[in-house]
């Protein structure tokens, strides 16, 4: 059954450095996301990206945040200057029908800690 | 910030109790309800994704409603059992399609 991946599954980085968390969405799927849920809180919607760009941002996605799709198969999230608030599980996911009702097909998340 | 509330947080039950659980969304500007199951170390997974007022959908033991005009959904569990044991999410999704969840139901089936 196809499935969303992401690697790493958890990264350790120091406060000020760069991240790239990747993932790689089922194939036939138009419509990407990242949320993020920061222990003991929500799941919190950080972006949607439809024909490569940005379709929605939240409050959260500030211009530390970017989100690319380089070569048509990865989906990345790059944190330019990570925070300790950054330290969270990033979810990656896709959707066939992302202006529709379709649900969201998950990966299994990038913990990350940042020190 | 629209305000997705479940309740209750955490729940803990016999196996072969039936339970349920609330999801309350604004009413306004709806489009859809996802409920989805999260298991420890996995990701989410949809159960259902829901539209029209009234709709019931049913998978097994699992089945949901919902009431768009008061802004509720409840998702009911029949006969739980200690493998539907999970964190339960619901998710509004509104009019301009950005799904916002709730903080979740944890329920834990005991055997």
């Amino acid at each position: 059954e196809p499935e969303v991946t992401q690697t790493p599954s958890h990264q350790v980085t120091q406060m000020g450095q760069e991240v790239i968390l990747r993932c790689v969405p089922i194939s036939n799927h138009l419509y990407f996301y990242w949320y993020r849920q920061i222990l003991g809180q929500k799941v919190e919607f950080l972006v949607s990206f439809y024909n490569n760009e940005i379709s929605e941002k939240s409050e959260i996605f500030d211009d530390q945040f970017s989100v690319e799709r380089p070569d048509g198969s990865n989906f990345t999230l790059k944190i330019r200057s990570t925070k300790l608030e950054d330290s969270a599980m990033y979810f990656c996911a896709s959707s066939g029908q992302g202006a529709n009702t379709g649900e969201l097909f998950f990966g299994e998340g990038s913990r990350l800690t940042v020190l | 910030i629209l305000n997705v509330e479940q309740s209750p947080q955490s729940l803990h039950v016999q196996e072969g109790d039936s339970t349920n659980f609330t999801c309350s969304f604004p009413s306004s500007n709806f489009y859809a309800l996802h409920w989805y199951r999260w298991e420890t170390a996995k990701s989410p997974e949809a159960l259902f994704v829901m539209t029209l007022n009234g709709d019931e959908k049913k998978k097994g033991r699992i089945s949901a409603t919902l009431n768009t005009k008061e802004g509720y959904s409840y998702l009911y569990i029949k006969g739980s059992q200690p493998e539907d044991s999970a964190t339960y999410l619901c998710a509004f999704m509104s009019s301009a399609r950005q799904l916002t969840f709730g903080s979740g139901t944890q329920l834990t089936v005991l055997p």
